[in-house]
């Protein structure tokens, strides 16, 4: 089981769109619709953004959207806030009971 | 609104067992459509599941840490826990506890984390 890839570091100015790749296997992210997407501000605890690859849970902006191709999932930002500055994780179930994470992205809005 | 709160020591000497705590408060750890699990953050590095508890005391864990890990449930108090054998500097990291949906697989819920130190 080894971690998702996803890009160490991402950037984009106020208002631009900035898409997030997280890239598994085809038993992971592949082989299921069970991929979902956390921001993580240090010292706080993660917030769920997406699950199920594309769907938003109640009070997430829909400037935040998911999506999968074969086994890379994308989290795309558009209208990039200050705010979106922080830590992003993608998850997938990966089978049995097991869930694998991605190394991280550090988004920075410049 | 569920709220989840880790607890244990901040420094464990080398090859002694880390143990956490995390209580659940606002919810209930019985609920059948949810697990229970925990996920850390070594410094500077991504987050990694560690293993997850069902309230009935099935538990699933991260294959690669599988020998040193024990997670328990005790429905009494609303709390799990975790146990991690052996400890290294490698298991020094932020130690988060989190609901994770049993039918969707998400972690919607999250504890603040704790910090822990694996150190003579």
């Amino acid at each position: 089981q080894s971690a998702l890839t996803q890009p160490p570091s991402a950037s984009g100015s106020p208002g631009q769109s900035v898409t997030i790749s997280c890239t598994g296997t085809s038993s992971d992210v592949g082989g299921y619709n069970y991929v979902s997407w956390y921001q993580h501000h240090p010292g706080k605890a993660p917030k769920l953004l997406i699950y199920e690859v594309s769907k938003r849970p109640s009070g997430v902006p829909d400037r935040f959207s998911g999506s999968k191709s074969g086994n890379t999932a994308s989290l795309t930002v558009s209208g990039l806030q200050a705010e979106d500055e922080a830590d992003y994780y993608c998850t997938s179930y990966a089978g049995s009971n097991t869930w694998v994470f991605g190394g991280g992205t550090k988004l920075t809005v410049l | 609104q569920l709220q989840l709160q880790e607890s244990g020591p901040g420094l464990v000497k080398p090859s002694e067992t880390l143990s956490l705590t995390c209580t659940v408060s606002g919810g209930s750890i019985r609920s059948s459509s949810y697990y229970w699990g925990w996920i850390r953050q070594p410094p500077g590095k991504g987050l990694e599941w560690i293993g997850s508890i069902y309230y009935s005391g099935s538990t699933y864990y991260n294959p690669s840490l599988k020998s040193q890990v024990t997670i328990s449930v005790d429905t009494s108090k609303n709390q799990f826990s975790l146990k991690l054998s052996s400890v290294t500097a490698a298991d020094t990291a932020v130690y988060y506890c989190a609901r994770l949906h049993g039918n969707h697989y998400y972690f919607d819920y999250w504890g603040q984390g704790t910090l822990v130190t694996v150190s003579s």
